[in-house]
């Protein structure tokens, strides 16, 4: 069974710091990241995903994959308080995604 | 613009009754998933379908069937609703290939109550 760990939180940070996200998983196959921002009650919708080691940047969102230690990671540059969600990782491999349980991050404005 | 629909947002169902929750995908995507989520517990997988007429197990298929005679359209059933299976239900699809860089589009998802 693959398993995908995150910290449930809450995370809180104030406006404008950076928010650090963490994740960790079991399968050293797994080939692909993603990370999912879900506000409450509303579903899933993507914010980046990683395939590589190292960091990939989109705007104020970095995503960061150290295969060797099976740790993927999610900062978040300037957090706003529309930034207050709940974020999933997941890893990927073949058709299936398996997803952790998500860490509730909220932004104190 | 991916589009996947829920045929509801919120159901209340009775012990015992069959619930069909429907799924629709404009993407002509081949993957299609079922999903619930439920506090604690994350998404877990219950079916999925890579080609019409085609489906997995997930991980816990328990209680649960799916149907897909249409490349667009996957279904969920619940032959026989209970209370455990009050829960937030998510529909998602993919496309097939590009080597797992592809995301997997979400629904709007459907409230399930059963009473």
């Amino acid at each position: 069974q693959k398993e995908v760990e995150q910290n449930s939180g809450p995370l809180s940070v104030p406006e404008g710091a950076i928010a650090s996200l963490n994740c960790t998983y079991s399968d050293r196959g797994s080939q692909s990241f993603f990370w999912y921002r879900q506000y409450s009650g509303k579903s899933p919708e993507l914010i980046m995903f990683i395939y590589s080691n190292g960091d990939k940047e989109d705007g104020r969102f970095t995503a960061q994959l150290n295969k060797a230690s099976q740790y993927v990671s999610l900062l978040i540059r300037d957090s706003q308080p529309s930034d207050s969600a709940t974020y999933l990782c997941a890893e990927n491999t073949g058709n299936q995604f398996y997803f952790g349980t998500g860490t509730s991050l909220t932004v104190i404005p | 613009d991916v589009k996947v629909t829920q045929s509801s947002r919120y159901l209340v169902k009775r012990t015992g009754e069959k619930v069909f929750l429907e799924c629709v995908q404009d993407m002509d995507h081949e993957n299609m998933f079922w999903y619930r989520q439920d506090p604690g517990l994350g998404l877990r997988l219950i079916y999925f379908s890579y080609d019409v007429k085609m489906k997995e197990k997930g991980d816990i298929p328990e209680g649960y069937s799916v149907s897909r005679e249409k490349k667009e359209r996957f279904s969920l059933i619940l032959e026989s609703a209970s209370t455990n299976q009050t829960s937030m239900y998510l529909c998602a699809s993919r496309p097939a290939g590009a080597g797992g860089l592809t995301e997997q589009f979400f629904g709007p998802g459907t409230r399930l109550t059963v009473l």
